[in-house]
């Protein structure tokens, strides 16, 4: 069953505390992508990859961490830095890196941080 | 820098009825791609039709269709014969060719009516 996992889909943290989302493809894409949605706000991007053990800041990687050591896994650490880590987070793919190619996205992570 | 604008943050629309989404966007580029994406009560994000800059004839995807007027930078979605699983936000998004980075707007909830 192809697809992009993300877990666990609600997460609660104390104030604090360093989080990490998780995020799996079985699409072999290329590339993997990390949004944060808040209300009114649209997706803003976090962190990106276009290949294994490389990627770039996005608009809002303050506070926040990634790694990309394996194709089908890329998951994003919300540090105790992040200052309103309260929101919801989307993790999407993309086939091929730049393009017409459309950006696939999981079921996200709602985050609470109490 | 780069915008996306949607300027209507709700829109309501009768069962079987047509309805269009506004999106303008700010680029000094001349190539690029323009997305409308679907995100239902889930929070799923689903690509609903996508269009690229230099082909003048609009996308249509079934009964969703865009408007495409590049020297006004508008890119506006129609749905016609609505349907009630039509409800979800829609965010429209751009991406230049050379660039991973989706630009969303903020979006525009739509309700659909029995």
């Amino acid at each position: 069953d192809g697809g992009i996992t993300q877990s666990p889909k609600y997460l609660f943290r104390k104030e604090g505390q360093n989080v990490t989302l998780s995020c799996e493809q079985n699409l072999n894409h290329d590339a993997m992508y990390w949004y944060r949605q808040d209300p009114g706000q649209g997706l803003r991007l976090i962190y990106y990859s276009q290949i294994v053990n490389d990627f770039q800041k996005g608009d809002i990687a303050e506070g926040y961490s990634v790694s990309r050591e394996k194709k089908e896994s890329f998951p994003l650490t919300v540090t105790s830095a992040q200052k309103n880590p309260t929101a919801f987070y989307l993790c999407a793919t993309q086939p091929g890196g730049s393009g017409y190619n459309e950006q696939f996205f999981g079921p996200g992570t709602r985050l609470t941080v109490l | 820098a780069q915008t996306v604008t949607q300027s209507q943050p709700e829109m309501s629309v009768q069962e079987a009825e047509t309805v269009t989404l506004s999106c303008t966007y700010d680029t000094s580029e001349s190539d690029y791609y323009l997305f409308w994406y679907k995100q239902p009560p889930s929070r799923q994000m689903i690509l609903v039709i996508r269009q690229e800059a230099y082909k003048q004839q609009n996308a249509t995807e079934n009964r969703f269709s865009v408007n495409f007027q590049k020297a006004a930078k508008s890119f506006s979605l129609k749905i016609s014969d609505s349907q009630l699983g039509d409800a979800a936000m829609y965010f429209c998004a751009y991406r230049t060719y050379n660039t991973d980075k989706l630009i969303f707007g903020t979006g525009t909830r739509l309700q659909v009516f029995p």
